[in-house]
């Protein structure tokens, strides 16, 4: 199978850290990425797991853990400007991505 | 350096009618790639496209169909339309060879069907 699972809401306050988890099917698994989409925009890349640990990049970090079939995309220091929907994507044959369903992420002042 | 561009911006068609989204990729990049997205949910891959040939497909019937010009921009092409093809139309532009695993969105197409 190719489905994704993730929390469909997240709210949290400003200067919050949340955490964002996605667990996947394994057919077929090359890899996990995480991407960004505001309101009317266009997904932008966050990062990508091909093996386990932790990937830092700014405020942001992404985790892989091949043997659970796990990630998650934290984000530290929240602000206004991260409210958007974060999609895990599994990385397949060809650089072909399979999206999960999308979290909506709220930052409340 | 120009990102991924996508035209038209909006689209209203009519059941049964024919459509032909375009897309320019990324300057450098030889790969496109064609995403739907339904409102509220992750874009579904439609498929794939490298040296003028689809080398990838996903779930989607027969009318979904595509082409890639020597330039390396794309067209998709959706036939008979049907109400429930109304959606965001993506695409997304990356190097075939290349190390990155990262994928460049384009702004996409919202199409409505009527």
């Amino acid at each position: 199978g190719q489905s994704l699972e993730q929390p469909s809401e997240v709210t949290a306050v400003e200067g919050a850290i949340v955490q964002i988890n996605c667990t996947y099917q394994t057919s077929g698994f090359y890899g996990l990425s995480w991407y960004q989409q505001h309101d009317g925009g266009a997904p932008t890349f966050l990062s990508y797991n091909g093996l386990d640990g932790l990937e830092e990049t700014g405020r942001f970090s992404s985790f892989l853990s091949r043997s659970d079939s796990y990630g998650y995309l934290l984000l530290q220091e929240l602000q206004m400007k991260d409210s958007a929907s974060y999609f895990c994507a599994r990385n397949n044959a060809g650089n072909m991505l399979t999206f999960g369903g999308g979290t909506r992420l709220m930052v409340k002042p | 350096d120009a990102g991924v561009t996508q035209s038209p911006t909006h689209l209203i068609k009519t059941r049964g009618q024919q459509v032909t989204l375009r897309c320019s990729p990324k300057s450098g990049h030889d790969t496109v790639s064609w995403y739907q997205q339904a409102l509220g949910q992750g874009p579904q891959f439609i498929f794939q496209y490298y040296e003028e040939e689809e080398r990838q497909r996903g779930n989607f019937p027969d009318r979904f169909s595509g082409h890639q010009f020597p330039n390396y921009s794309s067209e998709l092409n959706v036939n008979a339309l049907l109400l429930g093809d109304s959606a965001l139309y993506l695409c997304a532009s990356s190097l075939r060879a290349g190390v990155s695993y990262e994928q460049y969105f384009g702004p996409g197409t919202r199409l409505t069907v009527t």
